[in-house]
This record gives structure tokens, sequence and C-alpha cells, in this order.
């Protein structure tokens, strides 16, 4: 399984609103509602930020919402703040029991 | 609160077999409600999954190192555990624990990570 297609780095200002873009393909993304995002600080743990595309876990900001079309899932952050700034993954399932991550988004917060 | 925490030798010969614990705290590894996962991240690079492993002693593995691995569970401990063998330089990488929900397949407890670096 590859990996998911990430922009390497994204970038936007205090108070707007930014969105990463995860690819897979028709045997991933494509296939499964199963589409999780991670918010990671270096050096700390990676933290679950949507899960199952669109859900948001409890004490999650609502800022960040997540959706699907086709093949590529979206992690939209809106209302950009300075905490924001870390590295972002997406995480889908693959089928045969094994979930294949993206290879990362860099957040710059403006 | 949950919590997990890596641990092990951070420096592995190679050709050699490393060898990390994951001990579990505040939840029990036998409750059955979760698979337990390894992750990796080399340095610069992306996130990997590694494998995980059910109370049944059910293993997955990445298929592109599942020959190398072997994610095993100490139910008296509350721990589990990753064993990767041959390794070489490109095995360096931080190593994360984390709890993975099953159906689902999403990671919503971590470790913090500890670092292993391959080398002679």
């Amino acid at each position: 399984q590859s990996a998911l297609t990430q922009p390497a780095s994204v970038s936007g200002s205090r108070g707007q609103s930014i969105t990463i873009s995860c690819t897979g393909t028709s045997r991933d993304v494509g296939s499964y509602n199963l589409v999780s995002w991670y918010q990671h600080h270096p050096g700390k743990a990676p933290k679950l930020i949507i899960y199952e595309v669109g859900k948001s876990p409890s004490g999650v900001s609502n800022r960040f919402s997540g959706s699907k079309s086709g093949n590529t899932a979206s992690l939209t952050i809106s209302g950009l703040q300075t905490e924001d700034e870390a590295d972002y993954y997406c995480c889908s399932y693959a089928g045969g029991s094994i979930v294949v991550f993206g290879g990362g988004t860099k957040l710059t917060v403006l | 609160q949950v919590q997990l925490q890596e641990s092990g030798p951070g420096l592995v010969k190679p050709s050699q077999t490393l060898s990390l614990t994951c001990t579990v705290s505040g939840d029990s590894i036998t409750s059955g409600n979760y698979y337990w996962s390894w992750i990796r991240q080399p340095a610069g690079k992306g996130l990997e999954w590694i494998g995980r492993i059910y109370i049944s002693g059910s293993t997955d593995y990445n298929p592109s190192i599942k020959s190398r691995v072997t994610i095993s569970v100490d139910t008296s401990k509350n721990q589990f555990s990753l064993k990767l063998s041959s390794v070489i330089a490109a095995d360096s990488a931080v190593y994360y624990c984390a709890r993975q929900y099953p159906y689902y397949h999403y990671m919503d407890v971590w470790g913090k990570g500890t670092p292993v670096t391959v080398s002679s």
C-alpha cells in the first residue's frame, strides 16, 4: 500500500481558514468512510482530531472539520490560531486489516 | 485517563533485533475493546503504521515489513511489545504505540514516542 498524498506544507493567517487535502485511491480513501486525521506537535504524542471522515472526538475544537469526495479527503481548520501550527496526518483504512497514513502536511500560521 | 508509554533501547546495531515495549495504564489490554498498535516516524518523514495486536493474539502487519515484525502482548503486565528483526539504518525512527479502534481503525490514544537509532 502506498502512502496517501498530502501537500508538504500549507500556510494561513490567524483567523483565516485552510484546507489540507489527502488523496488516496479507490482501494483506500475511495472505498471506506474510515479516514482519520491527526495533529502532531513535534516531540509530543499525535492527537486524533477527526475520525470516520467528519466526526470529532470529545474535547476537540469545532474549528476542525473533515470531508471526503471520491478518493480525496479534506481537513479544514477555520479561525486559524497560533497553536494550530503543527504537522497534520491523514490515515485511511485500506482493506485487509491495514491502515495507511499520508506523508504529512506542515501548517504554518502567519 | 488512558496513557501509553514506550520503552526500550535507543540504539540498536545493524542486523540485530529492535525490541520495544508499550505499557498501558488507565485501561486493560484484556478488555477486548481495542487493538494495540505500533507506528513509526523516520526523521523528516511521515508516519508509517507497523502493525497491531488484539487480546486474542491475532495480529495484522504492514505488508512492507511483515516478514521482520512480531507484535506480542503480556497481559500480566498490561503491556504489548514490538520486535523488528534484521534492522538497517532505514529503521531508525521515533516509534509510537497507540490504542486503535476495531472496525473504525482510528487511533485515539498515543504514547509520546521513543527514538531508536540503528547504528554500529
